[in-house]
């Protein structure tokens, strides 16, 4: 089993929706949950960090569930400027080691 | 201030020949990671330091593939001899908390 699994995608919805991925990892002692973006051919980039309590930053919400170990990310008002693949990233500890997910890849459409 | 920096951007090469890639993490930040990245296996870490020791090298591939850090400012993946396989993109991230800065990458291809 992989450490942190994602679907794939793409999902493709059109701009205005409302949008959510979940990701799940393996490792229960697990200590630290992050999205990060990639857009096409680019570097991936910190989109947020993901706590116990959830966060929300804009348009964008993050969600933490240590019993099931899953994280999500809903992205509201889906613009066509946030087509890219999402990664989700977790620390599991040892030095400052990220195990990253594959990716899922989001497509807003018109 | 300037981000990661990786040198060459892209790097054609043919089967057998050495191919050493290069960065330049972000002044201050105390790790430095390797990455690779294809389709299939998505974003794979290779190999890691931290003050300029390797900490854990579990990725790399096979003895083909070398890293080094002489300072603080500048660390070398190196690939002899490279294959077809070694085709991918190759991130440096650095950082000093838990958020990773990647480089632009090295887009590698080997024929």
């Amino acid at each position: 089993r992989k450490e942190v699994e994602q679907d794939p995608g793409p999902f493709n919805v059109p701009e205005g929706a409302t949008v959510a991925f979940n990701c799940t990892y393996s490792n229960s002692a697990s200590q630290s949950f992050f999205w990060y973006r990639q857009d096409c051919r680019k570097e991936p980039k910190l989109l947020m960090s993901v706590y116990s309590s959830g966060n929300e930053d804009g348009r964008f919400t993050a969600q933490l569930n240590r019993a099931s170990q899953y994280i999500s990310l809903l992205i509201r008002d889906s613009k066509l400027s946030d087509s890219a693949t999402y990664l989700c990233v977790v620390f599991t500890g040892g030095g400052n080691k990220l195990t990253f997910g594959t990716g899922t890849q989001l497509k807003v459409e018109l | 201030d300037a981000g990661v920096i990786q040198s060459p951007r892209h790097e054609v090469t043919e089967m057998g020949q050495e191919v050493t890639l290069r960065c330049k993490p972000i002044s201050g930040h105390d790790y430095l990671f390797w990455y690779r990245q294809t389709m299939m296996r998505g974003l794979e870490l290779l190999i890691y330091f931290n003050n300029n020791v390797p900490i854990d090298d579990s990725g790399m591939p096979e003895d083909r593939f070398s890293a080094k850090m002489p300072n603080a400012s500048f660390s070398t993946l190196k690939i002899q001899p490279s294959e077809p396989r070694d085709s991918a993109v190759y991130f440096c991230a650095s950082s000093s908390g838990y958020e990773q800065y990647f480089g632009p990458g090295t887009r590698l291809t080997v024929t």
